[in-house]
């Protein structure tokens, strides 16, 4: 069956990076792009990028662009997601989950990461 | 601010029949598919319709989806209590070249 499988919670200070990583497993991994998204308090479900895992191409959302860097290893079939420069606005839960539409059947657990100083 | 609008709250009474809004462009709902997810505190979405009208296997049929044009809504039947939740409609944006989530509409069981 089709896992998804996140890194544990991150505290980090503003200005710091953060890496969450997505381990997937039960499908072929390169067939479907790899999203991101993520929700912060009291707000909705945004949007991050996505990530192809044959050809390692990205498509980020406009307001991430030059602070999210998504990439692959295909061969622990991993994605991962580094947004730097945190705010404290960048507090959220992120969410991994593969998918060619906007069609989500599965999604990572999700990773807390918090900023703060 | 996001691009597929959505009323930020909805509610009935138990046994009522609520709908569920959302409005976007061509660019989107327009010219694809529409999904519904709902998501409980502290986990991860769920996907209860897909391809505008298709449950989700699993989902009860007092759920139902439609879309016209550049809008869609979702219908909840027989409402239960356990349907108080947060709701996200969603859609590919072409010219995003990604999905689109509506901003989620919170529904109550009163």
């Amino acid at each position: 069956q089709v896992q998804v499988v996140q890194s544990g919670a991150e505290v980090k200070k503003p200005g710091a990076s953060v890496k969450v990583s997505c381990k997937a497993s039960g499908y072929t991994f390169t067939a479907f792009y790899m999203h991101w998204v993520r929700q912060a308090p009291g707000q909705g479900l945004e949007w991050m990028g996505w990530i192809n895992p044959e050809s390692g191409g990205t498509n980020y959302a406009q307001r991430f662009h030059g602070r999210v860097t998504m990439t692959i290893d295909t061969y622990i079939s991993t994605a991962y997601m580094e947004l730097s420069s945190l705010r404290s606005d960048d507090t959220a839960v992120y969410y991994c989950a593969p998918s060619l539409t906007a069609h989500f059947d599965y999604w990572g657990q999700g990773t807390l990461v918090t900023v703060s100083s | 601010q996001s691009v597929v609008t959505q009323p930020p709250s909805a509610s009935g009474t138990p046994g009522q029949r609520v709908t569920i809004s959302c409005s976007g462009s061509s660019s989107n709902i327009g010219s694809n598919y529409i999904y519904w997810y709902r998501r409980l505190p502290g986990t991860a979405p769920k996907l209860l319709i897909h391809s505008n009208n298709q449950r989700s296997s699993g989902v009860p049929d007092r759920f139902s989806g439609s879309k016209s044009g550049t809008s869609a809504s979702l219908a909840i039947s027989g409402l239960q209590s356990e349907d108080e939740a947060d709701y996200y409609c969603a859609a590919w944006d072409d010219s995003l070249n990604g999905p689109v989530f509506g901003g989620g509409t919170k529904l109550t069981v009163l």
